[in-house]
Formats: C-alpha cells, sequence, structure tokens
C-alpha cells in the first residue's frame, strides 16, 4: 500500500543552521508530495508541495524537490530561525478517486537561539 | 476571511457519553476529512466525505460516526463505543475532485475523556 517514511525527531539545531528532513515514499503511482507544518496546539498547514518529478516546492525559505529515482522529498532550509520550531509531516496523496493523503508520522524540530 | 473552524478547541466528558465535535468550513470546498492524533502516531484518517450525503470510513472508523447533510458542516461524534477516545482531532476540507489534492486545516479540538 502506499506509506510516506519520515526521519524520527526530534531535530534540535541551533539558529542558523541548515535543516534537513528526510522523506520516502512507496512509489505506487505518481503521487503528489507534500510537506505540512504544525505550530504547537495548532492544525496542520500546507507549507510547500510538488505534483510531478523534479518539481521543486519552495516557501518561507524552504525547499523540497520531488525525486522519483530515489522516492524521497526531503525538507531543506538553509538557515533556521527560533519560530521555525515545529512538527512537520510529509505526505502524499493515496492515488485513485478517494483523494486522501498518507502521512508520515512527523519530526519534531527544536531551534534554540 | 475564509477558513476551517473547529469548536470547542478544549472538550472534556466523562465515560460512557457520546460527544461532537463541530467542524465547519466557508471556502466552498465539497470534500471534508476527519483525523485523530495521537503523539508519535502522525494522523490516521476516521471518516472523510466527498459530497454531501456521502461519507466513507476511514482507517480507524470503530466507535465514531459523521454525518454531512450541508456542504458547509462535517461534525464527528465520539461514541461511547470508542477505547481510547482521548485525542486531538482534527477537520481538514479539500476543493474538488482531481488535483489540486491539498487538503486544508482546521485549529483541531483536544478531547479529553475521564
Amino acid at each position: 500500500g502506499n506509506s510516506v517514511t519520515q526521519m524520527e525527531g526530534p531535530v534540535t539545531l541551533s539558529e542558523e543552521a541548515f535543516l534537513t528532513i528526510n522523506c520516502t515514499y512507496t512509489a505506487t503511482g505518481y503521487p503528489s508530495l507534500f510537506w505540512y507544518v504544525q505550530y504547537p496546539g495548532e492544525g496542520l498547514q500546507l507549507l510547500l508541495k510538488a505534483t510531478k518529478a523534479d518539481d521543486k516546492g519552495s516557501n518561507k525559505g524552504f525547499e523540497a524537490t520531488y525525486r522519483k529515482e530515489t522516492t524521497s522529498f526531503h525538507l531543506e532550509k538553509g538557515s533556521v530561525q527560533v519560530s521555525d520550531s515545529a512538527v512537520y509531516f510529509c505526505a502524499r496523496n493515496s492515488g485513485g478517486s478517494n483523494y486522501k493523503l498518507t502521512f508520515g508520522k512527523g519530526t519534531l524540530l527544536t531551534v534554540n537561539p | 476571511d475564509g477558513g476551517i473552524t473547529q469548536s470547542p478547541k478544549y472538550l472534556f466528558r466523562k465515560e460512557g457519553q457520546n460527544v461532537t465535535l463541530s467542524c465547519e468550513q466557508n471556502l466552498n470546498h465539497d470534500a471534508m476529512y476527519w483525523y485523530r492524533q495521537d503523539p508519535g502516531q502522525g494522523l490516521r484518517l476516521i471518516y472523510y466525505s466527498q459530497i454531501v450525503n456521502d461519507f466513507q470510513k476511514g482507517d480507524i472508523a470503530e466507535g465514531y460516526s459523521v454525518s454531512r447533510e450541508k456542504k458547509e458542516s462535517f461534525p464527528l461524534t465520539v461514541t461511547s463505543a470508542q477505547k481510547n477516545p482521548t485525542a486531538f482531532y482534527l477537520c481538514a476540507s479539500r476543493k474538488g475532485q482531481g488535483v489540486p489534492y491539498e487538503q486544508y486545516f482546521g485549529p483541531g479540538t483536544r478531547l479529553t475523556v475521564t
């Protein structure tokens, strides 16, 4: 079936450090891929997306490239800020006609000043 | 501003009681979803609805029920049959059939059952 695997946290970085959160997905069909962010006590917000191979999604300094050959969609940011502290979820659509999303388990990022 | 509202933000119930969580959207989205979030387990799909008067079970529907009488509203009832109801519940919506597939989320309701 469809699944998404992302690196387990927690990830702790100092401000201005480089961030990578790994995400891989099962290669069923041609899914769209997403990164969502969840700040403490809130719902999820769409951070970025990519709909086909080699697409790069970007937003607020975050980037992720859809790599079909490695079935990956790693999230990166060149210089993190304290305000980036949150839980990050990788997701793919399930395919077919039900338009569901399959989420990874989330990665907690803490950025220290 | 368009968006999804969930109320209340915090809800407390005694064991054995049914409780209904509200989800309303004014985005004119066709599809709506309910997820449950537990620490370390990500999001798990409870129920979803792609059109009014129709809904399907997700991965963990047992002990839950929903209705979709209006496009804007998708209430979730947590019944006494749900063994571990204490969790953070998230409602989401999506525009319609086909792309885009992204879902938009409400702020969530934290349910505590004692």
